[in-house]
């Protein structure tokens, strides 16, 4: 069974700073990918950024990127330059190769000005 | 492009009374399909996902239901809500292993 654990129910980060949110999970399917998405108040789910399990390289999107540490079972997502519209909801998510997509608990993020 | 639809947006509904909300996917074929349930600050539960019409696979053991009737739709039902099925519902879809879900704008069901 897969799991998928965010353990920091809510983070504050000043204005123009990072902030990296953690996310671990658990699979034994050697073939995966890591997704984080970020949902605002308004409900909607919004992709951010994508990791394959066999990517040698650690994913960036922008602002966005995923330190990957395959060994540790570990996709945490950095945002560089934090700003007042990233305050939301974030979910890391992981689909195995039955095409499950399962998802974290979340963090909260409140950007501060 | 592709666009996934979900209704209704908001919906209120008594205990013991029946459910269904539609999700359709235009501009692709063969998506692999889900369903999620989210409570208030929650994270979003797996309900069902589908790969393939009628080829549904069940998450969470509860009194709802989901059928494929056609390859880019996708139903939510149930016979008899209960109190506990109040929440967010969100559909789904993606192309490959490798690719992001696109989500629908979600349901907003309170039971009564």
């Amino acid at each position: 069974a897969q799991k998928i654990t965010q353990t920091q129910p809510g983070m504050f980060v000043q204005e123009k700073e990072a902030v990296t949110l953690d996310c671990t999970y658990d699979t034994s399917d050697p073939s995966y990918g890591l997704f984080w998405y970020k949902q605002p108040s308004s409900g909607e789910m919004i992709f951010l950024i994508y990791q394959g399990s066999y990517d040698q390289q650690n994913a960036t999107e922008g602002r966005y990127s995923l330190n990957f540490q395959k060994a540790r079972k570990s996709a945490n997502l950095v945002i560089s330059a934090s700003q007042l519209g990233d305050s939301a909801m974030y979910f890391c998510a992981m689909g195995p190769s039955d095409y499950k997509l399962s998802f974290g608990a979340g963090t909260t993020v409140t950007v501060r000005a | 492009s592709q666009t996934i639809h979900q209704w209704p947006a908001t919906l209120v509904q008594p205990v013991g009374s029946p459910l269904s909300l539609e999700c359709t996917v235009e501009g692709t074929s063969n998506p692999n399909l889900y369903w999620y349930r989210q409570a208030a600050g929650r994270g979003l539960q797996l309900l069902f996902y589908s790969v393939g019409i009628g080829q549904i696979s069940s998450e969470v053991p509860q009194n709802l239901s989901a059928s494929r009737p056609q390859d880019r739709q996708f139903i939510l039902s149930s016979k008899k809500l209960l109190l506990s099925d109040s929440g967010f519902y969100l559909c789904a879809w993606r192309w490959a292993l490798n690719t992001e879900a696109f989500f629908g704008q979600g349901t907003r069901l309170t039971v009564v």
